[in-house]
């Protein structure tokens, strides 16, 4: 149990669906962060939150859409998304940005 | 850009061993260094952080080694056992501190 809690564990979706992500960290960290884990692929940074305002959006597609409304959640909202989308979603949190990082245990979605 | 190569891609040692694993990147201008252990299908657990101004970090069987002039950091796992079988990543943050940069990892297997 690292402190990071994401839910849900496995999501399919069809294309024309909108759904969210959830992460939750009860660590008192101030900075939350979504990644994305592709096969055979680096881990991709898609978005920074510090102190509940955006900081990094590193050219993700408007398909996908972040929100923070607080410190310790951090939302990851999906919509008319792709096949090629299909991914770990992971989501981490740090003390500050960029410091030592603790991970959720992902997001497994599949997009139909 | 940072750069961080892991190599190899994947290992295979019998239990009992001692091992090493690497991890390489491009620009020494880093703030610091995290290994990572992933089990297929999960999140990330940090295993350990090296600042910059670190020689090394220990932890356990474990212990990472930093040489930021040369671009390596190498975790050392001591008595390898089957419970270690996972694959280990290596990320560093840029001095400026804006981004993690993952490698690829590392897939361990230790055999009983």
């Amino acid at each position: 149990e690292t402190g990071v809690t994401q839910t849900p564990r496995h999501l399919v979706m069809g294309m024309t669906n909108k759904k969210s992500l959830k992460c939750e960290q009860h660590l008192g960290h101030n900075a939350m962060y979504w990644y994305k884990q592709s096969a055979k692929k680096p881990l991709e940074l898609m978005f920074v939150y510090s102190l509940e305002e955006r900081v990094e959006n590193n050219s993700v597609p408007s398909r996908f859409s972040p929100e923070c409304p607080n410190s310790s959640h951090l939302f990851l909202h999906l919509h008319t998304l792709q096949p090629e989308d299909s991914a770990l979603y992971l989501c981490a949190s740090s003390r500050r940005e960029f410091t030592e990082a603790f991970f959720g245990q992902g997001t497994r979605l599949t997009v139909v | 850009k940072q750069e961080v190569t892991q190599i190899p891609a994947a290992l295979s040692v019998p239990e009992g061993e001692n091992l090493v694993l690497n991890c390489s990147f491009t620009d020494s201008a880093i703030y610091n260094l995290q290994w990572f252990r992933q089990d297929p299908g999960k999140g990330l657990t940090s295993l350990l952080l090296i600042q910059s101004s670190q020689r090394e970090q220990t932890s356990g069987r474990l212990n990472a080694s930093l040489d930021k002039s040369s671009g390596r950091s190498t975790l050392y796992i001591a008595a390898s056992q089957p419970g270690d079988s996972a694959t280990y990543l290596c990320a560093v943050t840029s001095n400026t501190g804006n981004q993690f940069y993952f490698g690829t990892g590392t897939s361990l297997t230790v055999i009983p």
